[in-house]
């Protein structure tokens, strides 16, 4: 049963902390992402990545950090330096990053800071 | 910044009805793509459609795509319930690394 998986579906944080959110895929893609959805609005992308070890900002990176240790797996880490974290988070995968290839999404992770 | 904006925000028809999204963006693009989301989901590839294309069907689906007016429609036709959604247009954007560029979306309500 190939897909992508995203946990918690829920997650609360007091504000000042660090939390992680975890992305994994099993659909052997090379290029994963990271956009963050509120109410009302489109995808807004944080972070890519096309390979293993390497990763890139997109249009709204400040705050957020991740890492791409493994070809299956690109954990997204919202700092506290992120100041309106509450949101929901989407991960997805393509079989590379060319623009022709479709997206597939994960069932979302929706952030509360408290 | 967001390339497509889907109009209108919000479509509520009854079933059987045809409905229609559009999506304009502003600049050249070498495809563009139709996702659906149902509410708190995350997003399901419906359709892609090249720059050279105008039109394409897949089931009850048609998308249109106009280059020069830099524009797209989506017509779902003989809706049904279970089509509720929102319906998002995202085009890649050849002055960012070709990164995808989703709009607002479309929240589309069909009655039964």
């Amino acid at each position: 049963d190939g897909g992508i998986t995203q946990s918690p579906k829920y997650l609360f944080r007091k504000e000042g902390q660090n939390v992680t959110l975890s992305c994994e895929q099993n659909l052997n893609h090379d290029a994963m992402y990271w956009y963050r959805q509120d109410p009302g609005q489109g995808l807004r992308l944080i972070y890519y990545s096309q390979i293993v070890n390497d990763f890139q900002k997109g249009d709204i990176a400040e705050g957020y950090s991740v890492s791409r240790e493994k070809k299956e797996s690109f954990p997204l880490t919202v700092t506290s330096a992120q100041k309106n974290p509450t949101a929901f988070y989407l991960c997805a995968s393509s079989a590379d990053k060319s623009s022709y290839n479709e997206q597939f999404f994960g069932p979302g992770t929706r952030l509360t800071v408290l | 910044s967001q390339q497509g904006e889907e109009d209108p925000q919000a479509l509520s028809i009854q079933e059987g009805e045809n409905a229609t999204m559009n999506c304009s963006y502003k600049t050249s693009i070498n495809n563009l793509q139709w996702y659906r989301q149902n509410s708190g989901r995350g997003l399901v590839h419906l359709i892609l459609i090249r720059s050279n294309e105008r039109e394409k069907h897949s089931g009850r689906l048609r998308v249109t795509l106009d280059t020069s007016k830099k524009s797209s429609s989506l017509l779902i036709t003989a809706s049904r319930a279970a089509d509720t959604a929102s319906y998002f247009c995202a085009t890649d954007d050849s002055s960012v690394n070709n990164d995808m560029r989703f709009g607002a979306g479309t929240r589309l309500t069909v009655k039964p």
